[in-house]
This record gives C-alpha cells, sequence and structure tokens, in this order.
C-alpha cells in the first residue's frame, strides 16, 4: 500500500521569500504524485502533477515540483511567495488511473506569509 | 460553469438527525467520490463509484450511504448524526484514463456541524 508523508505541518515564510514544502511517498510500485492547494473555506484545486517524462513539474501560480524516485520524493517550490499563497497544500499520490485506484493525501502542510 | 457542485455548503443539525448532502457534476467524469476532512485538514476517502457502481467502500458507519443515480450524481445520506459526523465532506470526480492519471476535482465542500 502506498504512503505519503508531508514533513512539515506549518511552514511560515516571509513574503517574496522562496519556499519549499516537502513531501515523501512510499510505493512498491509505479505512482502518479499530486499537489493541491486549500485556501481558507474553500475546496482543493490542483496546483500540478506528475505523471511520467520530464520530473520537473511546473503548475499554476507560478509553483514548481520536482519528482525524485530514488529519494521517493515530490517537494513543492515557489521562488517567491505572495501573501495571497497563504493556504493548506496537500500532496497525494495513486498507483493507478481506473477507478479502483485509491488516492492517498498526505496530512497537510500550512503556509502562513509574513509580510 | 461549476465543475462539481455540492450542496448545502454548510449544515447544522442535532444529534440523531438525518441529513442529506447532494453532489453533481458536469464534467463527464466516470467516477465520482465522496471524502472527509477532519478538524485537523486530514482527508480520508470514504466511497467511489464508477458510473453508478460502488467501488471503493472505505470501512465508513453504515450510518453513511452514498447513492449514485446517474454517473454525473454522488449524494449521501447520514443517518442518526453523531457529534463525530462533524467535519468537511468534499465530493470530488475524475475520468479513468492514463492521460489524465485519476486527477481529482473537487468541490467546494459541505461543512456538517452536528450539536
Amino acid at each position: 500500500a502506498q504512503s505519503v508523508t508531508q514533513l512539515d505541518s506549518q511552514v511560515p515564510v516571509f513574503e517574496e521569500a522562496p519556499v519549499e514544502l516537502r513531501c515523501n511517498y512510499s510505493s512498491s510500485v509505479s505512482v502518479y504524485l499530486f499537489w493541491y492547494v486549500q485556501y481558507p473555506n474553500q475546496g482543493l484545486q490542483l496546483l500540478l502533477k506528475y505523471l511520467s517524462g520530464s520530473t520537473l513539474v511546473k503548475g499554476i501560480n507560478g509553483f514548481e515540483a520536482e519528482f525524485n524516485k530514488s529519494q521517493t520524493s515530490f517537494h513543492l517550490r515557489k521562488p517567491s511567495v505572495h501573501i495571497s499563497d497563504t493556504a493548506e497544500y496537500f500532496c497525494a499520490v495513486s498507483t493507478g488511473y481506473s477507478s479502483a485506484s485509491k488516492i492517498i493525501f498526505g496530512s497537510g502542510t500550512r503556509l502562513s506569509i509574513r509580510p | 460553469d461549476t465543475a462539481v457542485s455540492q450542496t448545502p455548503k454548510y449544515l447544522v443539525t442535532q444529534m440523531g438527525n438525518d441529513k442529506s448532502i447532494k453532489c453533481e457534476q458536469n464534467l463527464g467524469h466516470d467516477t465520482m467520490y465522496w471524502y472527509k476532512q477532519d478538524s485537523k485538514k486530514f482527508l480520508k476517502i470514504m466511497f467511489s463509484y464508477n458510473n453508478k457502481e460502488l467501488i471503493i467502500n472505505e470501512t465508513v458507519p453504515n450510518r453513511f450511504s452514498p447513492k449514485s443515480p446517474d454517473k454525473a450524481h454522488l449524494n449521501l445520506h447520514i443517518n442518526s448524526l453523531e457529534l463525530g459526523d462533524s467535519a468537511v465532506y468534499f465530493c470530488a470526480s475524475s475520468h479513468d484514463d492514463r492521460g489524465s492519471g485519476n486527477t481529482i476535482y473537487f468541490g467546494e465542500g459541505s461543512w456538517l456541524t452536528v450539536v
């Protein structure tokens, strides 16, 4: 069975500083990887995903993530954050694309931006 | 042009009551889900349906009964509500093909408070 670990429950960052949110997964088979963002009192919105191909994936709002198979990681990065990036970020992993494939979510990382 | 819509958004009800949450998607997806997010933001799958057929049924109390009248709708009925049922319930959908990697699209959530 697959699992996802988000090592940091909270990450405080100053505005315009770079940020990295860490995500590690475990799976015995190939995986699909996702990052979702949840703004306060809203649903989850897809930021980016890795399905195959280039290990560096670019998403919306200037975010990017790098798939590292040897380290089983999929860390999310942004070179310069804005106040509007304050939200909860979830890493997720799936081992398939069929309806029977479960998508497992990490416990979330709260990104708080200080002015 | 809402993709995944669920109603109601907020629901406050007394213990012991029965309530329903409705969900509809206009994305043409084959699979629909119900997720529960607890007070610590942990997100856990409850059910998934593919073309009206139950695919995933996690260890959820049988007071929770999903109903899918067609592949665009998945409703959640909860009997004899308990305090511990207070949470945010997210409906979601996905298209089963390798190209999308089972990417999930979420509704805005239904905030259920049991008093």
